[in-house]
């Protein structure tokens, strides 16, 4: 079974400009998970999707969007980028928390570079 | 505010004997507990969980302790492995079945051939 898949690996934009990631999850789970890791801060949640809804939110300001489509596929955008956002951007599936199946297989991430 | 923390960024150990990690946490509303293992250029793994209804749990050479009223949590690894050199994050959620998790800021293990 293919496992969590995010695209691009790396990107390099300059501040103020908008980027958008992408994460297909592993075949059969309907819930995506986004999360930012920095140096010093470790992952900090960003938001989860489950079926095509947003289901919980961290605390990031209203730049940070995301979506989830039909066959689970998620995308993250990040609007008027500052050089804070600079970091790896790592996507996590689970199958259906509601089944017992809450482990989350995470992504290589997305590198984002923003100069 | 970092809610759950590793105080140790770093950690040596020789091959074969024990590696002890360590995790704090300062929200008592936290209820699931696990450690996540994560290699370079790889996204994090998933490798041991513990309910607050338990106080240890092993899964073969990996063992994690929870002591509730110290908010402490440890990653216990025997014996320490050359593979096991990696980045260890541990991370807490409000209940079972919430993908919401809070991570720590990560203890980067070396073992030492």
């Amino acid at each position: 079974k293919a496992g969590v898949t995010q695209t691009p690996r790396y990107l390099i934009k300059t501040r103020g400009q908008q980027v958008t990631l992408s994460c297909s999850p592993i075949s059969g789970h309907r819930s995506v998970s986004w999360y930012q890791q920095t140096p010093g801060q470790g992952l900090q949640f960003l938001f989860e999707y489950f079926s095509e809804t947003q289901r919980n939110k961290g605390n990031f300001p209203g730049r940070f969007s995301g979506r989830q489509f039909s066959n689970s596929r998620s995308e993250m955008n990040v609007s008027t980028l500052e050089l804070g956002d600079s970091a790896l951007y790592l996507c996590a599936s689970s199958l259906d928390s509601n089944r017992g199946g809450y482990e989350q297989f995470f992504g290589p991430g997305t590198r984002l570079t923003v100069l | 505010d970092q809610q759950v923390k590793q105080n140790s960024p770093s950690l040596s150990v020789q091959e074969g004997r024990i590696s002890i990690l360590n995790c704090d946490y300062t929200n008592s509303m936290f209820d699931y507990f696990l450690w996540y293992k994560k290699y370079p250029a790889e996204g994090p793994t998933f490798l041991i969980s513990i309910s607050s209804i338990k106080d240890k749990n092993e899964d073969g050479r990996f063992t994690v302790f929870l002591n509730k009223s110290a908010k402490h949590l440890s990653l216990h690894i025997v014996p320490s492995q050359p593979g096991d050199s990696a980045v260890y994050f541990c991370a807490a959620s409000k209940y079972f079945g919430n993908e919401k998790l809070t991570f720590g800021t990560g203890t980067r293990l070396t073992i030492i051939p």
